[in-house]
């Protein structure tokens, strides 16, 4: 099985950089994911989702790509702020209404 | 902003005592789940509830836990013989249609046994 530990990938920036924070999901049957950003003693709040017909989606500040044929999702963010520091984690639908996460990365913004 | 509420916040218990975590849903949210993270892992999902019984369960949700929606608006996760390894945050979400397009979940529940 998979092994998670106590430690993140973690991604630091410069406040203004864009960040590029990246998930490998694993049920190639799955037709939605999410992405949640988690701030300490929180829970999962959503950011944006997209459905497996489409490969891009954008909001505000935030892309997400998805590319079925690897089954990678990835997350951009635009003129990353200290406010973004986070754990981002992506989510698969993975059966009815069932959220699979995957391990989540550590974003630190630096002033 | 409609928000899911979790109570209390932080729960000590020993080992072997019961627990129940509270959660009251949106309003008009008609299906609702446990998550639980363990610290510094992953989400992972328990329980998924709707119409007074539940959807589907995982395999973490053994003969130890049940749930129960008790009156209109509260949810409720509870835990018969708690062990260490329940210790965890748990993470109550509710959503208006049968799909995760629309979870809301709560700020979690932080259950520490001893």
């Amino acid at each position: 099985g998979e092994s998670v530990g106590l430690h993140l990938p973690t991604l630091s920036v410069q406040e203004g950089d864009n960040s590029i924070i990246n998930c490998a999901y694993s049920n190639s049957a799955s037709d939605y994911f999410i992405w949640y950003k988690q701030e300490s003693g929180k829970g999962p709040q959503f950011i944006i989702d997209i459905r497996s017909n489409m490969d891009k989606r954008q909001g505000q500040r935030v892309t997400v790509l998805l590319n079925k044929t690897v089954k990678h999702l990835s997350l951009q963010i635009a003129a990353t702020q200290p406010g973004d520091s986070a754990v981002y984690f992506c989510a698969e639908n993975s059966g009815y209404s069932t959220l699979t996460f995957g391990k989540g990365t550590m974003l630190l913004v630096s002033p | 902003e409609p928000e899911v509420t979790q109570t209390p916040s932080h729960q000590v218990t020993q080992m072997g005592q019961e627990v129940i975590l509270r959660c009251v849903p949106i309003s008009n949210h008609l299906y609702f789940y446990w998550y639980r993270q363990i610290l510094g892992q992953k989400v992972e999902f328990l329980v998924s509830f709707y119409n007074n019984e539940i959807s589907e369960k995982s395999e973490i949700f053994d003969d130890q836990f049940s749930v129960e929606r008790p009156d209109g608006s509260n949810f409720t996760l509870k835990i018969r013989s708690t062990k260490l390894e329940d210790s965890a945050m748990y993470f109550c979400a509710s959503s208006e249609q049968q799909t995760s397009y629309g979870y809301t979940f709560g700020s979690g529940t932080r259950l520490t046994v001893v």
